[in-house]
């Protein structure tokens, strides 16, 4: 079936340390990887994502990185603040008779000790 | 200024009513998506629609309907089956391009109490 796992649930670093949260999926037709931020009590937004074709990528602070063979994905935080502390998602999208079907992971809460 | 946007905000609804949440998107999007958060839980699918009057079931359907008779409008129905509907229900909404998925967009959702 279409299945995103991701772990851990919740995650507290302290502030400047990094924080990798690991996502796995069941498709091995799935072929871009996005991970969200939801801040309390607002809309998730998207942070960065990865397409089947790149095995890595950055963005100032986070990185992303797939392994498309073990069908998992990795979010990297680097050098942690306070901001972002949120909630976290991974997804990724099964394609089903003919729709596209995007499945979220259960979430990661992020927590950053100062 | 584009963007999907979720009515109200807060919604309160009666044992054995239905109640209908409002989406409505600018940014010309093909896919809409339903989905429900409960507390410190993930975003479960309820239901998605690719073109305009088809949709399809998600994980957790039972207890909802929906429409799509305008390529910008998914209107979400909690019915009286749902036994349990206190939730925060976010929609969202992606450009189809092929076989390349985009950036989901979000609501800021709407948040249901049963009372």
């Amino acid at each position: 079936g279409e299945n995103v796992e991701q772990h851990p649930s919740t995650l507290s670093v302290q502030e400047g340390d990094s924080a990798v949260i690991k996502c796995t999926y069941s498709d091995s037709a799935s072929n871009y990887f996005p991970w969200y931020k939801q801040e309390l009590g607002k809309r998730p937004q998207l942070i960065i994502d990865i397409r089947s074709n790149v095995g890595e990528k950055k963005d100032q602070r986070i990185a992303v990185t797939l392994n498309k063979t073990a069908k998992h994905f990795s979010l990297h935080i680097t050098e942690t603040q306070p901001e972002d502390s949120a909630v976290y998602f991974c997804a990724a999208p099964f394609l089903k008779f003919g729709n596209e079907k995007l499945t979220f992971g259960t979430g990661t809460r992020l927590t950053i000790i100062p | 200024d584009g963007g999907i946007t979720q009515s109200p905000k807060y919604l309160f609804r009666k044992e054995g009513q239905n109640v209908t949440l409002s989406c409505e998107q600018n940014l010309n999007h093909d896919a809409m998506y339903w989905y429900r958060q409960d507390p410190g839980q993930g975003l479960r699918l309820i239901y998605y629609s690719q073109i305009v009057n088809d949709f399809q079931k998600g994980d957790i359907a039972e207890g909802y309907s929906v429409s799509r008779e305008k390529k910008e409008s998914f209107p979400l129905t909690v019915t009286s089956a749902q036994k349990n509907p206190t939730a925060f229900y976010l929609c969202a909404s992606t450009q189809l391009t092929g076989v390349v998925t985009t950036e989901a967009f979000f609501g800021q959702g709407t948040r249901l109490t049963v009372v």
